[in-house]
């Protein structure tokens, strides 16, 4: 099956500070990257939608500036969050469709996100 | 209203037990229906996907009604390692771009 790797798993950072995850689709073509956030004892929300070559689609109540999505090629795509606070920590998974087979969503396993 | 809505949980149950845990969604042009599991501190992994005339996989049955934008995941013969949160899923638009319900945790008990 379809492989995506998200990095790190786990990363502590300091209040103000920006943490950047990486998602990547190792043996396939992502034309689309899909960001979610999941708080304790919630369901996965959906925060944008990160098309290759082009601006990500964001959530209603997501902020842009905050969480910068660049999605430069077909197998890359990041996230970056920006002056992080500790309402920020969460846990940040990325999916991705194969091109041609778009029903179907591949997960990373996850960023685990403190801010301290 | 949400998009998708689940029973709220946790189920508490025997080893051996059958659980049915049921799902709602207000799109009525959604297109694909999945059941995903959650193990605490991991990402969602695909269970099964659901179709209208029902399918089975093993103790696992999803049946999905769409007139009634109803989905339900029967689990027979309840194992502890079925321990997990249970996540309905839809694909509003098929393009990959999912929506999760609440999730019922669920506990099997020896």
């Amino acid at each position: 099956g379809a492989v995506v790797s998200q990095h790190p798993s786990r990363v502590i950072c300091k209040s103000g500070t920006s943490v950047k995850i990486e998602c990547r689709s190792l043996d396939f073509q992502a034309t689309t990257m899909f960001w979610y956030r999941q708080f304790p004892k919630q369901s996965l929300m959906l925060m944008a939608t990160s098309n290759e070559g082009s601006k990500a689609t964001y959530e209603q109540g997501v902020e842009k500036d905050k969480f910068l999505i660049n999605h430069a090629s077909l197998t890359l795509s990041t996230l970056t969050v920006t002056s992080a606070h500790p309402e920020d920590s969460s846990f940040y998974i990325c999916s991705a469709t194969h091109r041609g087979r778009n029903t179907e969503a591949f997960f990373g396993q996850g960023t685990r996100l403190t801010v301290v | 209203r949400k998009e998708v809505e689940q029973d709220p949980g946790p189920f508490n149950v025997p080893e051996g037990a059958t659980v049915a845990f049921n799902c709602t969604y207000s799109n009525s042009a959604s297109q694909s229906f999945f059941w995903y599991r959650q193990d605490c501190r991991k990402e969602p992994k695909l269970l099964m996907s659901v179709y209208s005339s029902g399918n089975e996989d093993g103790r696992f049955t999803a049946q999905l009604n769409r007139a009634s934008q109803y989905i339900s995941l029967l689990i027979r013969d309840s194992k502890l390692s079925d321990s997990a949160t249970y996540l309905c899923v839809v694909n509003p638009r098929g393009a990959g771009k999912l929506i999760f319900g609440q999730g019922t945790e669920l506990s099997v008990k020896p």
